[in-house]
């Protein structure tokens, strides 16, 4: 069965430059999920989209954007990047409108950004 | 808002049965969710629980108690490779800010 892909899986980054991280989500899953999990912490609701529009936004950076394409698939777009952004970055996706019941979230395999 | 608890760390032997307890506090509940993730690894579901009672699936079962903010995830015939990490989250908002607990770490010992 098909799964959340995510693009890059390794990311090397230096303070201050951008990074672009790539969700494809499960086929026809319509809501995409980004997470930030640091070494040893569980991981951390940052923005969910449904059909492309901005569903929830948790502990965002405001440095941080991302967006949900036509095709579903979500970038997470982060600048002016800081030591403390080295974290894996899982995206996962579900499908069903959001605020009418929970569905089960399939992650994606994450990528991991170091900043140095 | 949410808070959930986990115990931090677990060791069990293989061939057993343990139990990992998570209790939670939510604004609004909206289900419980249990997964398992290896280190470096996504998290992977295991199960979901809405209502009262036992959810079993193979090895793995699942409890909920919504009156007393109380779930369970009991793995059987334990295998070495169940060592992992066992993350309860309880979703904000229907889903949409999913809340996970500090996680359980099993450690399964020959």
């Amino acid at each position: 069965a098909a799964g959340v892909i995510q693009s890059p899986r390794h990311l090397i980054k230096e303070k201050r430059e951008t990074a672009t991280l790539k969700c494809y989500p499960i086929p026809r899953h319509d809501t995409v999920y980004w997470y930030q999990q640091g070494p040893g912490q569980d991981p951390q609701f940052l923005i969910s989209f449904y059909e492309k529009m901005q569903s929830d936004k948790g502990s965002i950076p405001d440095r941080f954007s991302a967006q949900q394409f036509s095709d579903y698939h979500s970038e997470l777009n982060m600048s002016s990047l800081e030591l403390g952004d080295s974290a894996l970055y899982f995206c996962a996706s579900s499908r069903g409108q959001p605020g009418l019941r929970s569905y089960e979230q399939y992650f994606g395999p994450g990528t991991r950004l170091t900043v140095t | 808002g949410q808070n959930i608890d986990q115990p931090t760390e677990m060791t069990a032997t293989e061939g057993a049965i343990v139990q990992i307890n998570c209790t939670y506090q939510t604004s609004g509940f909206n289900g419980l969710f249990w997964y398992q993730q290896h280190a470096g690894e996504a998290p992977t579901f295991l199960s979901y629980n809405v209502l009262d009672g036992l959810e079993e699936k193979g090895r793995f079962s699942s409890f909920l108690s919504r009156s007393k903010g109380y779930s369970y995830l009991l793995l059987k015939e334990l295998q070495m490779k169940d060592s992992a990490s066992y993350l309860c989250a309880s979703p904000d908002n229907y889903g949409q800010n999913f809340v996970f607990g500090p996680g359980t770490r099993l450690s399964v010992l020959p």
